[in-house]
Protein backbone atom coordinates (compact mmCIF):
# COMPACT_ATOMS: atom_id res chain seq x y z
CA UNK A 1 0.00 0.00 0.00
CA UNK A 2 0.56 3.51 -0.77
CA UNK A 3 2.01 5.54 1.87
CA UNK A 4 2.91 9.37 2.51
CA UNK A 5 5.44 11.35 4.70
CA UNK A 6 4.84 14.83 5.57
CA UNK A 7 7.53 17.08 7.22
CA UNK A 8 7.60 18.85 9.44
CA UNK A 9 4.83 17.63 11.49
CA UNK A 10 4.56 21.17 12.82
CA UNK A 11 5.51 24.53 11.60
CA UNK A 12 5.37 27.45 13.64
CA UNK A 13 6.26 30.51 11.35
CA UNK A 14 6.31 34.42 11.55
CA UNK A 15 3.59 36.53 9.86
CA UNK A 16 5.41 37.37 6.50
CA UNK A 17 7.83 34.58 6.18
CA UNK A 18 7.27 31.89 3.47
CA UNK A 19 7.48 28.28 4.34
CA UNK A 20 7.61 25.07 2.54
CA UNK A 21 5.75 21.51 3.26
CA UNK A 22 6.88 18.60 1.87
CA UNK A 23 5.11 15.17 0.78
CA UNK A 24 6.89 11.77 0.09
CA UNK A 25 5.87 8.70 -1.34
CA UNK A 26 6.73 5.37 -1.01
CA UNK A 27 5.28 5.04 -4.34
CA UNK A 28 4.82 6.45 -7.74
CA UNK A 29 2.11 9.40 -7.50
CA UNK A 30 -0.44 9.47 -10.18
CA UNK A 31 -2.13 11.75 -8.12
CA UNK A 32 -1.19 14.10 -5.28
CA UNK A 33 -3.53 16.44 -3.86
CA UNK A 34 -3.29 19.30 -1.41
CA UNK A 35 -5.90 19.99 1.19
CA UNK A 36 -6.05 22.41 4.58
CA UNK A 37 -8.27 21.81 7.36
CA UNK A 38 -9.05 23.62 10.22
CA UNK A 39 -9.25 21.17 13.50
CA UNK A 40 -12.47 19.18 13.58
CA UNK A 41 -13.62 20.79 9.65
CA UNK A 42 -14.10 19.95 6.40
CA UNK A 43 -11.53 19.61 3.77
CA UNK A 44 -10.72 22.71 1.58
CA UNK A 45 -9.43 21.57 -1.87
CA UNK A 46 -6.23 23.54 -2.65
CA UNK A 47 -4.32 22.02 -5.66
CA UNK A 48 -4.11 18.66 -7.66
CA UNK A 49 -0.80 17.66 -9.19
CA UNK A 50 -0.62 14.78 -11.90
CA UNK A 51 2.36 15.16 -14.24
CA UNK A 52 5.59 15.32 -12.83
CA UNK A 53 7.56 18.12 -13.02
CA UNK A 54 4.26 19.80 -12.54
CA UNK A 55 3.40 23.05 -10.76
CA UNK A 56 0.73 25.13 -10.08
CA UNK A 57 0.06 28.31 -8.04
CA UNK A 58 -3.04 30.08 -6.51
CA UNK A 59 -2.28 33.51 -4.47
CA UNK A 60 0.70 32.74 -2.43
CA UNK A 61 0.22 28.97 -2.69
CA UNK A 62 2.52 27.06 -4.95
CA UNK A 63 2.51 23.43 -5.03
CA UNK A 64 5.22 21.36 -7.25
CA UNK A 65 5.40 17.82 -8.10
CA UNK A 66 9.00 16.37 -8.70
CA UNK A 67 9.77 14.81 -12.00
CA UNK A 68 10.05 11.07 -10.23
CA UNK A 69 6.65 12.02 -9.13
CA UNK A 70 7.55 10.82 -5.78
CA UNK A 71 7.78 13.88 -3.71
CA UNK A 72 5.43 16.91 -3.83
CA UNK A 73 6.45 20.62 -1.61
CA UNK A 74 3.62 23.02 -1.12
CA UNK A 75 5.22 26.49 -0.76
CA UNK A 76 3.76 29.37 0.67
CA UNK A 77 4.75 33.26 0.47
CA UNK A 78 4.88 36.00 2.53
CA UNK A 79 2.44 33.82 5.20
CA UNK A 80 -0.51 35.58 6.39
CA UNK A 81 -2.90 34.38 9.57
CA UNK A 82 -5.45 33.24 7.78
CA UNK A 83 -2.65 30.39 6.30
CA UNK A 84 -2.93 28.81 9.70
CA UNK A 85 -4.03 25.02 9.80
CA UNK A 86 -3.32 21.72 8.97
CA UNK A 87 -2.20 20.60 5.66
CA UNK A 88 -2.61 17.36 4.46
CA UNK A 89 -1.61 15.51 1.05
CA UNK A 90 -2.92 12.59 -0.46
CA UNK A 91 -2.57 10.47 -3.29
CA UNK A 92 -4.32 8.76 -5.75
CA UNK A 93 -3.71 5.02 -5.82
CA UNK A 94 -4.37 4.84 -9.35
CA UNK A 95 -4.59 8.16 -11.00
CA UNK A 96 -8.13 7.09 -12.17
CA UNK A 97 -10.14 8.85 -10.08
CA UNK A 98 -11.96 5.73 -8.97
CA UNK A 99 -10.14 4.83 -5.32
CA UNK A 100 -10.30 6.60 -2.23
CA UNK A 101 -6.72 8.60 -1.16
CA UNK A 102 -4.47 8.00 1.09
CA UNK A 103 -3.59 10.83 3.48
CA UNK A 104 -0.44 11.58 5.13
CA UNK A 105 -0.38 12.99 8.56
CA UNK A 106 -1.22 16.39 7.93
CA UNK A 107 1.28 19.56 9.07
CA UNK A 108 -0.15 21.52 11.18
CA UNK A 109 0.70 25.75 10.35
CA UNK A 110 1.13 28.32 13.24
CA UNK A 111 1.16 31.82 11.88
CA UNK A 112 2.43 33.85 14.89
CA UNK A 113 1.64 37.76 14.60
CA UNK B 1 -18.01 24.74 -7.30
CA UNK B 2 -18.94 21.20 -6.48
CA UNK B 3 -20.74 21.31 -2.61
CA UNK B 4 -21.28 18.20 -0.70
CA UNK B 5 -23.09 18.23 2.97
CA UNK B 6 -23.11 15.79 5.72
CA UNK B 7 -25.78 15.56 8.79
CA UNK B 8 -25.36 15.58 11.04
CA UNK B 9 -22.33 17.71 11.47
CA UNK B 10 -22.19 16.77 15.56
CA UNK B 11 -24.14 14.14 16.92
CA UNK B 12 -23.33 12.93 20.95
CA UNK B 13 -25.09 9.04 21.19
CA UNK B 14 -25.37 6.39 24.34
CA UNK B 15 -23.36 2.96 23.88
CA UNK B 16 -25.02 0.22 21.74
CA UNK B 17 -27.21 2.63 19.90
CA UNK B 18 -27.28 3.08 16.27
CA UNK B 19 -26.15 6.12 14.45
CA UNK B 20 -26.78 7.12 10.57
CA UNK B 21 -24.65 9.71 8.80
CA UNK B 22 -25.93 11.57 5.83
CA UNK B 23 -23.71 12.74 2.52
CA UNK B 24 -24.63 14.47 -0.31
CA UNK B 25 -23.76 15.94 -3.29
CA UNK B 26 -25.59 19.32 -3.70
CA UNK B 27 -25.03 20.34 -7.40
CA UNK B 28 -24.03 17.27 -8.90
CA UNK B 29 -24.11 13.02 -9.13
CA UNK B 30 -22.02 11.09 -7.63
CA UNK B 31 -21.77 7.27 -8.60
CA UNK B 32 -18.96 6.97 -6.31
CA UNK B 33 -18.50 8.29 -2.82
CA UNK B 34 -15.83 7.81 0.16
CA UNK B 35 -16.13 7.79 3.52
CA UNK B 36 -13.09 8.68 6.05
CA UNK B 37 -12.20 8.32 9.61
CA UNK B 38 -10.38 11.06 11.12
CA UNK B 39 -9.38 10.32 15.13
CA UNK B 40 -8.10 13.58 17.14
CA UNK B 41 -4.47 14.97 15.82
CA UNK B 42 -4.33 11.61 13.08
CA UNK B 43 -4.70 11.95 9.48
CA UNK B 44 -7.94 10.84 7.80
CA UNK B 45 -8.07 7.01 6.84
CA UNK B 46 -10.31 5.99 4.22
CA UNK B 47 -12.94 3.57 5.55
CA UNK B 48 -15.24 2.24 2.61
CA UNK B 49 -16.02 3.12 -0.72
CA UNK B 50 -19.61 3.77 -1.90
CA UNK B 51 -20.98 3.10 -4.81
CA UNK B 52 -24.61 3.51 -5.88
CA UNK B 53 -26.56 0.57 -6.95
CA UNK B 54 -24.29 -2.04 -5.16
CA UNK B 55 -22.14 -3.03 -2.51
CA UNK B 56 -19.86 -0.41 -0.73
CA UNK B 57 -16.40 -1.72 -0.45
CA UNK B 58 -14.45 -1.62 2.73
CA UNK B 59 -10.64 -1.34 3.55
CA UNK B 60 -8.59 -3.55 5.29
CA UNK B 61 -9.71 -3.87 9.06
CA UNK B 62 -12.74 -1.98 8.82
CA UNK B 63 -16.03 -4.06 9.73
CA UNK B 64 -18.69 -4.02 7.04
CA UNK B 65 -21.20 -5.22 9.69
CA UNK B 66 -20.40 -2.43 12.26
CA UNK B 67 -20.40 0.62 9.37
CA UNK B 68 -23.32 -0.26 7.27
CA UNK B 69 -23.18 1.70 3.78
CA UNK B 70 -26.17 2.67 1.71
CA UNK B 71 -25.74 4.72 -1.90
CA UNK B 72 -29.15 4.64 -2.93
CA UNK B 73 -29.43 7.53 -4.94
CA UNK B 74 -26.72 9.31 -7.16
CA UNK B 75 -26.59 12.12 -4.92
CA UNK B 76 -26.81 10.61 -1.24
CA UNK B 77 -24.77 7.75 0.75
CA UNK B 78 -25.40 6.93 4.17
CA UNK B 79 -23.43 5.46 6.84
CA UNK B 80 -24.52 3.83 9.82
CA UNK B 81 -22.95 3.04 13.01
CA UNK B 82 -24.36 -0.05 14.34
CA UNK B 83 -24.06 -0.96 18.29
CA UNK B 84 -21.57 1.98 19.01
CA UNK B 85 -19.22 2.17 21.48
CA UNK B 86 -16.83 4.98 22.91
CA UNK B 87 -13.85 3.63 20.77
CA UNK B 88 -16.52 5.06 17.70
CA UNK B 89 -15.91 8.42 18.69
CA UNK B 90 -14.42 10.01 16.37
CA UNK B 91 -15.04 12.64 13.27
CA UNK B 92 -16.21 11.37 9.96
CA UNK B 93 -15.95 12.90 6.99
CA UNK B 94 -16.97 11.64 3.59
CA UNK B 95 -16.12 12.70 0.02
CA UNK B 96 -17.67 12.21 -3.46
CA UNK B 97 -16.36 12.79 -7.62
CA UNK B 98 -18.68 14.57 -9.51
CA UNK B 99 -19.51 11.31 -12.11
CA UNK B 100 -20.06 14.20 -14.85
CA UNK B 101 -16.92 14.81 -15.18
CA UNK B 102 -15.35 11.66 -16.16
CA UNK B 103 -11.76 13.11 -16.30
CA UNK B 104 -11.62 15.25 -13.50
CA UNK B 105 -10.74 13.19 -10.72
CA UNK B 106 -11.57 15.75 -7.24
CA UNK B 107 -12.76 14.78 -4.81
CA UNK B 108 -14.86 16.81 -3.05
CA UNK B 109 -14.96 16.90 0.37
CA UNK B 110 -17.84 17.23 3.03
CA UNK B 111 -17.42 19.06 6.16
CA UNK B 112 -17.61 15.91 8.22
CA UNK B 113 -19.22 14.57 11.57
CA UNK B 114 -18.34 14.32 15.27
CA UNK B 115 -19.55 11.31 16.44
CA UNK B 116 -19.39 10.84 20.55
CA UNK B 117 -20.15 7.94 21.95
CA UNK B 118 -20.81 8.49 25.92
Amino acid sequence: SQELEQSPQSLIVQEGKNLTINCTSSKTLYGLYWYKQKYGEGLIFLMMLQKGGEEKSHEKITAKLDEKKQQSSLHITASQPSHAGIYLCGADPSGGGADGLTFGKGTHLIIQP
Amino acid sequence: GAVVSQHPSRVICKSGTSVKIECRSLDFQATTMFWYRQFPKKSLMLMATSNEGSKATYEQGVEKDKFLINHASLTLSTLTVTSAHPEDSSFYICSARDSGLPNYNEQFFGPGTRLTVL
